[in-house]
Parts: structure tokens; C-alpha cells; sequence
């Protein structure tokens, strides 16, 4: 059973560019989770889905941010016009119908 | 979820049992201590989680006391592999519960 599968592993965009980060759960699993971690700072929650819904969107900034998770296909999280600020490493979890969060490896957005 | 402290980082001599501490003294009847660690870089790794009763699987140990103020994660043979971040978690178990990750404790293992 594969694990938690993130694409790309790193993601090099200029300021303003669009970034979309791919996740794909572990089968079996229909809930998802995207945190992200600032240089130097803890995991930050941002967003939970299950198919087809957002159930929790607290954590994602107001702006320039969204995610989806279809019915068919790996969970997407996309930043429209990128800055500095969002260069991150941004990780993927999913679980299945308990609690227990398994994370994928993560994407690297560096923004020059 | 209740608030959790731990050590800024500790050290460990490879072969040895690391013992990690976390103390959650506002910890609500409902919740669960859950352990996670970050080896460098990598995505969060779930270690093991328990209510009341001390839990034990194939990487570690956590001893929870009775008043569940605090608790203690057991590796019972360090080796450099284990040098991470260590994230004790109180949370509710419930669908779509977030995890909420605090600062955790570096630990250092050594030859």
C-alpha cells in the first residue's frame, strides 16, 4: 500500500506565477489535510477536505489561496500570484475513517 | 485542544533509552495525547497515540500518569535515525480534527 504520494517534490516559481501542488491520498482514504511549514517554524494547519467538499478552510490566507479535492484525482492546493512569503514546504496528510493522519513528503516552493 | 509543554531539546546516547517528557496539565477527559516526530526535512511521522492507559508498539512506548497531566514517550534503543523533532498533540478524536503542532523537542541522538 503506497503512501502518501506529493508532487512535485520541489516547485521553483518567480513572483506572481501560479504554484499547484498535488496530493494524492493513501488508498483507501477519503480525508485530507494541508499544513505548511514557514523556514524555521512549526507545521501550521491550513485546509481539510474530503471528496468533492472543504470541510475546514481556518487555517488558508484570505487571498490567492484555494484547494479542492474531486471526486476523481489527487487533492490540489494552488496559490495564484505568488510572493516571497509563500516560499514553504507544504505537506499533505490523509486518514482514513479514524483519526490518525498519515503525511506525504512534502513539496518545496521556493519563489524568487 | 489542550495546551502542551516540552523540552526545547535533549540528547541521547545511541543504544539508550530516550525518554521524552510532555507535560498537558489542562488535558480534557476526551482528549488523546498523540506523539508525531519530523526527521529532518521529511513529512511528519505518526509515532503512537493512548487515552489513559500506557500504550507500546514496534517503535515506541508512551507512558501516560494517572492524574493524564503529563506523559512520557519511551525509545527504548536510540539510533541516529531517531534525531527529530518530537510533537506531543492533545486533540479531541474526531473526523476532520486538525492537528495543532507546537515547537516539539529536538532530539539529539549521539555515537
Amino acid at each position: 500500500n503506497a503512501g502518501v504520494m506529493q508532487n512535485p517534490r520541489h516547485l521553483v516559481r518567480r513572483r506572481g506565477q501560479e504554484a499547484r501542488l498535488r496530493c494524492s491520498p493513501m488508498k483507501g482514504h477519503s480525508h485530507v489535510y494541508w499544513y505548511r511549514q514557514l523556514p524555521e517554524e512549526g507545521l501550521k494547519f491550513m485546509v481539510y477536505l474530503q471528496k468533492e467538499n472543504i470541510i475546514d478552510e481556518s487555517g488558508m490566507p484570505k487571498e490567492r489561496f484555494s484547494a479542492e479535492f474531486p471526486k476523481e484525482g489527487p487533492s490540489i492546493l494552488r496559490i495564484q500570484q505568488v510572493v516571497r512569503g509563500d516560499s514553504a514546504a507544504y505537506f499533505c496528510a490523509s486518514s482514513p475513517t479514524g483519526p490518525s493522519q498519515f503525511f506525504g513528503p512534502g513539496t518545496r516552493l521556493t519563489v524568487l | 485542544d489542550a495546551k502542551t509543554t516540552q523540552p526545547t531539546s535533549m540528547d541521547c546516547a545511541e543504544g539508550r533509552a530516550a525518554n521524552l517528557p510532555c507535560n498537558h496539565s489542562t488535558i480534557s477527559g476526551n482528549e488523546y495525547v498523540y506523539w508525531y516526530r519530523q526527521i529532518h526535512s521529511q513529512g511528519p511521522q505518526y509515532i503512537i497515540h493512548g487515552l489513559k492507559n500506557n500504550e507500546t508498539n514496534e517503535m515506541a512506548s508512551l507512558i501516560i500518569t494517572e492524574d493524564r497531566k503529563s506523559s512520557t514517550l519511551i525509545l527504548p534503543h536510540a539510533t541516529l535515525r531517531d534525531t527529530a523533532v518530537y510533537y506531543c498533540i492533545v486533540r479531541v478524536v474526531e473526523y476532520g480534527n486538525k492537528l495543532v503542532f507546537g515547537a516539539g523537542t529536538i532530539l539529539r541522538v549521539k555515537s
